[in-house]
């Protein structure tokens, strides 16, 4: 149990697009998400954190209007990086969480944007 | 900001030694885990201690955990190959998923 999903798990797009990526629970309802970013040969740095049906919180430093999350359904969270440009290429990750417990990861995205 | 401090940065070892690395934190937590990533991969969950907890055993890793001194330590025993990557503690302060990891050990086990 516990499978967390994101797809993709990779992406190239070209400067100025925006891209979508999904985070599912699959086998439990997700109250609780959140957003990792993770750059070459780095450390993970939360983003930010979704609740189901409210606004993310997001962390300090991390432009919310650049990052849109959307945590619509108990199983569903996306993250749309606007207008992407070279230095938004990174490894994206999400984790899921039910009822204030521990968090499970989906296995990542890696974003190209060229 | 990155609440966990990992020692050392990059470890070498060979096949069959043991490798350690630690983690240091500042706050108070609910729990603290370790997680491993192989180069340009997602993460593996390894172990999940809580702050009660002193010490936790799962396979050949061993987790001990030292609130006293906000401090934790992940052994490898009879290291393998297979062993190489990035191994990452993370803390969750309040207990419901919200992590903040440390910077990370790079290992890389030789045969």
């Amino acid at each position: 149990g516990a499978v967390v999903s994101q797809h993709p798990s990779r992406v190239i797009c070209k400067s100025g697009t925006s891209v979508k990526i999904e985070c599912r629970s699959l086998d439990f309802q997700a109250t609780t998400m959140f957003w990792y970013r993770q750059f070459p040969k780095k450390s993970l740095m939360l983003m930010a954190t979704s609740n189901e049906g409210s606004k993310a919180t997001y962390e300090q430093g991390v432009e919310k209007d650049k990052f849109l999350i959307n945590h619509a359904s108990l199983t569903l969270s996306t993250l749309t990086v606007t207008s992407a440009h070279p230095e938004d290429s990174s490894f994206y990750i999400c984790s899921a969480s039910h009822d204030y417990t521990e968090a499970f990861f989906g296995q990542g995205t890696r974003l190209t944007v060229v | 900001s990155q609440q966990g401090e990992e020692d050392p940065q990059a470890l070498s070892i060979q096949e069959g030694e043991n490798a350690t690395m630690n983690c240091s934190y500042k706050t108070s937590i609910n729990n603290l885990q370790w997680y491993r990533q192989n180069s340009g991969r997602g993460l593996v969950h390894l172990i999940l201690i809580r702050s009660n907890e002193r010490e936790k055993h799962s396979g050949r890793l061993r987790v001990t955990l030292d609130t006293s001194k906000k401090s934790s330590s992940l052994l490898i025993t009879a290291s393998r190959a297979a062993d190489t990557a990035s191994y990452f503690c993370a803390t969750d302060i309040e207990g419901w998923g919200k992590l903040q990891f440390g910077a990370g050990t790079q290992v890389v086990v030789t045969p």
